[in-house]
This record gives C-alpha cells, structure tokens and sequence, in this order.
C-alpha cells in the first residue's frame, strides 16, 4: 500500500542544537510537502518539493528531496524554542486526486 | 486562515451511536479530506473527495462514510461508534494544481 515512513517520533534537543527528521516511501512520489502542528493546533503548510534532488531553504530550515523521489528530510539548524512542535511529512502518489499520504509525525522538543 | 469551519469542535457521544460531523468550506476548493489524529499515527486519511458526489477511501475507511453533497460541505459519519473511534478528526482542503492542504481547526471526539 501506500504508505510514508518519519523517523524518529520524538526528538529532545538542547537550543542551538541541529535537528534533523527523515521520511521514506516504498514507492515513488509525485511530491511530499512538509507540515508543522504546534501543540493544541493544526497542521500548518510549510513547504513543498517536487523535482528529484531538489533542495529547498527556509531560513534555518533545509528541505531535501531524494534522486529517487522516495526519501526527503527536515534539517534545522541552531534551533530555537519558536521550534517546539511535530513536522510531518506529506507524500503525494501518482494518480491519487491530490492524495495526501502521512507520516507519522516528529515531535520536537527544544530545551532552553 | 483558509475558509474552514468544523462543528461540532468537541463532541462525547456514547457507545453505539451515530455521529456525524461536518466540514464546510468558503473557498470554493475541489479536494476535501478527512483524517484523524492519534498518538503515535500522525495524520491518517480516512475519507476524501476530488469534487461534489465524488468520493474515495483513504487508510482507515472501515466504520466511516462521507458524503459531498455541495462543493463547500463535506460531511463525516460514524455510524455506530465505538471507544476506538476517540480521536482528534481534522478536515483540509487543496485545490488542483497547487496540492498545499489548508486544515481546519480539528474536532475532539470522544466515545464513551
């Protein structure tokens, strides 16, 4: 079946540490966007990357797409408390009406 | 904020009892989810829907059907719930061409 894998679930850092999360398909995407759900919220749209290999940067935040569109990750750097939340990966598969398939989710926790 | 409403926002039913909760939208957007939320599972696709009465399956189907009636209102029925339907139920929405999804604020529903 369809499915994304995200490692790891949680995720303790000290501020100003990096922090990276990982995302795997067993079958080839048409895209996989990038998600943030602060604690009590919603999911919030961060990011979406299309082209194999793409990298993309936001700030302290790089996106990474893999050769084979099966892979991506979420690397922060130097990370602040503003940090504090779950990022989830999106995948999107071929012929799916705008299918968005989940990961799992990485819990981010940043101590001050 | 995208145009998105869920109501109820917080719902206990009990045991064995219908429940339906509804999704309405004002930005006119063809595709509609439904997915739920629990520890550990991330986001998981129940039901969506790529226009008015035009709906598929998602990863957890089992126990829940849907309904599209009007392009902005996409409805979610528990028809006989059970305590492993307990669960945080968000609604998003994208539209063709541009597969970013907008979320509503989640309802919390609980089975007694």
């Amino acid at each position: 079946g369809q499915q994304v894998m995200q490692i790891p679930q949680y995720q303790h850092v000290q501020e100003g540490e990096d922090f990276t999360t990982y995302c795997n398909s067993s079958t080839t995407l048409s895209n996989i966007q990038w998600y943030k759900q602060r604690p009590g919220g919603h999911p919030v749209f961060l990011i979406q990357l299309v082209k194999s290999g793409e990298v993309k940067k936001q700030k302290r935040l790089t996106f990474q797409f893999g050769e084979a569109k099966k892979n991506s990750s979420l690397h922060i750097t130097a990370t602040q408390t503003t940090d504090v939340g779950t990022y989830f990966c999106a995948g999107m598969f071929s012929g799916g009406y705008n299918k968005l398939i989940f990961g799992a989710g990485t819990r981010l926790a940043v101590h001050p | 904020d995208a145009g998105i409403t869920q109501s109820p926002r917080h719902k206990v039913t009990e045991t064995g009892t219908p429940v339906t909760l509804r999704c309405h939208q004002t930005e006119n957007h063809r595709y509609m989810y439904w997915y739920r939320q629990d520890p550990g599972h991330g986001l998981r696709l129940i039901h969506y829907s790529y226009g008015v009465k035009d709906t598929d399956k998602g990863e957890v189907s089992d126990g829940y059907s849907v309904s599209r009636s009007k392009t902005e209102d996409f409805l979610l029925t528990l028809e006989s719930a059970t305590s492993s339907q307990t669960s945080v139920y968000f609604c998003a929405i994208s539209v063709p061409g541009n597969t970013e999804a907008f979320f509503g604020q989640g309802t919390r529903l609980t089975v007694v």
